[in-house]
C-alpha cells in the first residue's frame, strides 16, 4: 500500500483566497483524521471521521474552515477565506478497524503559506 | 490546560549517551499511549503502543514504557540517525476515538 497520500505537499495563497487540502487513507482504513501543527501549538485534531461521518469538528477554528468526505477513499479540508494565521502543516491520517491496531497512519502533510 | 505533556523540549545527546524522554498525561480513562518519530519535512511515523500500566515495547535503541501517569522513552547508545522529534499521544475513553498528541521532544545526537 503506498501509505495515506496528501496533496499538494506545498501550496502558497494569497490571504482572502480559497485552499483545498485533498487526502486519499489507506485502503480499508475507516478512520479518518485532519491535524494542523505549528511550532507554537504542535499537532493539533481539526476533525475525524469513522466510516465517512465526521465525528468530533470540535478542533476545527472556525467557520472558514470545513471538511468532507465522500467516499472511503477521499477527503478534504477547505479554507474559504484564507488568512496569513492559517499558514501550518496539515496532515491527515488513518486508522484501521482492529481493535488492537489503534495507531493511526499520517500522510506527509501539506506545507500551507498564506501571504 | 494541556492533556499530554512532553520534556524536556528538546535534548541534546553525545554517541552512545543514554537517557529518557517523559511524557505525562492527565486525561482518566486511558485506552493507549503511542510515541511516534518525526523527521524534518514528514509526517509522523509510528513506533508503539502501550496499553496498561508496567508494560513495556522495545525496537533497536528504543525502550517505551508506562506507569499509571506517564510513559518513558528510553534511548540507549543514540546514534546520529536517532535525531527526529519524538511524539507522544493518548487515546483515552472510547474505542474509535482520536489520538491527543503532546507538543513532542526534538533529539539531536552529534558523533
Amino acid at each position: 500500500d503506498a501509505g495515506v497520500i496528501q496533496s499538494p505537499r506545498h501550496e502558497v495563497t494569497e490571504m482572502g483566497q480559497e485552499v483545498t487540502l485533498r487526502c486519499k487513507p489507506i485502503s480499508g482504513h475507516n478512520s479518518l483524521f485532519w491535524y494542523r501543527q505549528t511550532m507554537m501549538r504542535g499537532l493539533e485534531l481539526l476533525i475525524y471521521f469513522n466510516n465517512n461521518v465526521p465525528i468530533d469538528d470540535s478542533g476545527m477554528p472556525e467557520d472558514r474552515f470545513s471538511a468532507k468526505m465522500p467516499n472511503a477513499s477521499f477527503s478534504t479540508l477547505k479554507i474559504q477565506p484564507s488568512e496569513p494565521r492559517d499558514s501550518a502543516v496539515y496532515f491527515c491520517a488513518s486508522r484501521g478497524t482492529g481493535k488492537r491496531s489503534p495507531e493511526a497512519f499520517f500522510g506527509q502533510g501539506t506545507r500551507l503559506t498564506v501571504v | 490546560e494541556d492533556q499530554v505533556t512532553q520534556s524536556p523540549e528538546a535534548l541534546r545527546l553525545q554517541e552512545g549517551e543514554s537517557s529518557s524522554l517523559n511524557c505525562s498525561y492527565t486525561v482518566s480513562g486511558l485506552r493507549g499511549l503511542f510515541w511516534y518519530r518525526q523527521d524534518p519535512g514528514k509526517g509522523p511515523e509510528f513506533l508503539f503502543t502501550l496499553y496498561s500500566a508496567g508494560e513495556e515495547k522495545e525496537k533497536e535503541r528504543l525502550k517505551a514504557t508506562l506507569t499509571k501517569k506517564e510513559s518513558f522513552l528510553h534511548i540507549t547508545a543514540p546514534k546520529p540517525e536517532d535525531s527526529a522529534t519524538y511524539l507522544c499521544a493518548v487515546q483515552f475513553n472510547q474505542a474509535g476515538t482520536a489520538l491527543i498528541f503532546g507538543k513532542g521532544t526534538t533529539l539531536s545526537v552529534s558523533s
